[in-house]
This record gives structure tokens, sequence and C-alpha cells, in this order.
């Protein structure tokens, strides 16, 4: 199996403008899981969906991130507007089924936003 | 709230030293413990991971934890480092159940000089 894959791995944009990051979970897997990783905050989770249904998106830091997930092999999560403090690196994880499973990560989307 | 502490922040050790990291969790109710592993340019990886039975939990590349109940801490030991296991270590608490969040504490860079 190839993993979790993730796209772009990098991706640097200005303020103001919308940033969609892809994820494309391990094939089997019920659960999918986005992080997001800072100096200051460590990792965070983000948005925890379940047979591509959103269960805990308490972490979505306010309503310019919005994360979809339309079927079981594609997930993203979209800022709109980005601002500055946006900049981080976002992992998407997937795992069998919930919490209990092991989660496995992808590589990682690293944000810059001027 | 839940929380996960990681005391040691950087850690500097030379080869064949050995290592014990510390992990402490706030929440009193049945708890699943792990660690994870973020080599230098790599996305994170399962070390080991408790969810019950025989406490002292055994992982890969040498690597064990032992969860202790009443000092609520899942450390993490390994005899004798290797340069390469220089990396970022998380350790990450979820309750039972599947309904828990995955919490994870801010991470421990470990430094093996060679």
């Amino acid at each position: 199996d190839a993993g979790v894959i993730q796209s772009p791995r990098h991706e640097v944009t200005e303020m103001g403008q919308e940033v969609t990051l892809r994820c494309k979970p391990i094939s089997g897997h019920n659960s999918l899981f986005w992080y997001r990783q800072t100096m200051m905050r460590g990792l965070e989770l983000l948005i925890y969906f379940n047979n591509n249904v959103p269960i805990d998106d308490s972490g979505m830091p306010e309503d310019r991130f919005s994360a979809k997930m339309p079927n079981a092999s594609f997930s993203t999560l979209k800022i709109q507007p980005s601002e500055p403090r946006d900049s981080a690196v976002y992992f998407c994880a997937s795992a069998r089924q919930g919490w209990k499973d092991t989660q496995y990560f992808g590589p990682g989307t690293r944000l810059t936003v001027l | 709230a839940q929380s996960v502490s990681q005391h040691n922040h950087h850690v500097i050790l030379s080869e064949a030293a050995s290592l014990e990291l510390g992990c402490n969790y706030s929440y009193g109710g049945t708890v699943n413990l792990f660690w994870y592993v973020q080599y230098p340019g790599q996305h994170l990886q399962l070390l080991l991971k408790y969810f019950s039975g025989d406490p002292l939990v055994k992982g890969i590349k040498g690597f064990e934890a032992e969860f202790i109940k009443s000092k609520f801490s899942f450390n993490l030991r390994k005899p004798s480092v290797q340069w390469s296991d220089t990396a970022e270590y998380f350790c990450a608490v979820t309750r039972s159940g599947n309904t828990g969040k995955l919490i994870f504490g801010q991470g421990t860079t470990l430094q093996v000089k060679p």
C-alpha cells in the first residue's frame, strides 16, 4: 500500500488567497484525521471523519477553515481566506476504525502564507 | 481538559547512552497510550501503543514504554540509543472507546551524537 498521500507537499501563498490541501487515506481505512503542527502549539487535531462523516470538528480554528470528505478515498481541507498565522505543517492520518486503531500519517503539507 | 505533558523538550545523548523520555497525562479514566516518532524530513510513525494488559510495552527498534497508572505516566525507554534514533518523539493519549480525541504532547527532540 502506498500509505496516506497528501498534496501538495509544499504550498506558498499570499494572505487572502484560498488554499486547498488534499488527502488520500489508506484503502480500507474508515477514519480520517486532519492535524496541524506548529512550533507554538505542537500537534493539534482539526477534524475527524468516520465513514466520510465529520465526527469531531471542535479543533477547527474558525470559519475560514472547512473540510470535506466526499468519498472514502479523498478529503480536502480548505482555508479561505488564508492568513499568515495559518502557516504550519498540515498532516492527514487514517485508521481502520476510530480512535482505538493505529493512525497512519501522511507526509504532511508545509503551508506558508506570506 | 485532558492534557499530555512531555517533560523534556530537547535531549542530547551520546551513542550507547540509555534513554528515558517522560510522558504524563491528566485524564483519570481508562486511556489508550501511544508513542509516535518523526524522523527528520519524514512523517509520524507509530513506535508503540498500550491499550490493556501488560503495562510494559515493547515497540519497534528496541523501544519500550511502561504504563504506570498510579503516576499517570507512560515513559519511553531505550537501553542504548543510536545515531539513527535522532528524531522528535510524541506521546499521545486517548480515552477508550470511539469518541475520544487523540491528544499529543508537545514533543521531545532527541539528538544523538555519534
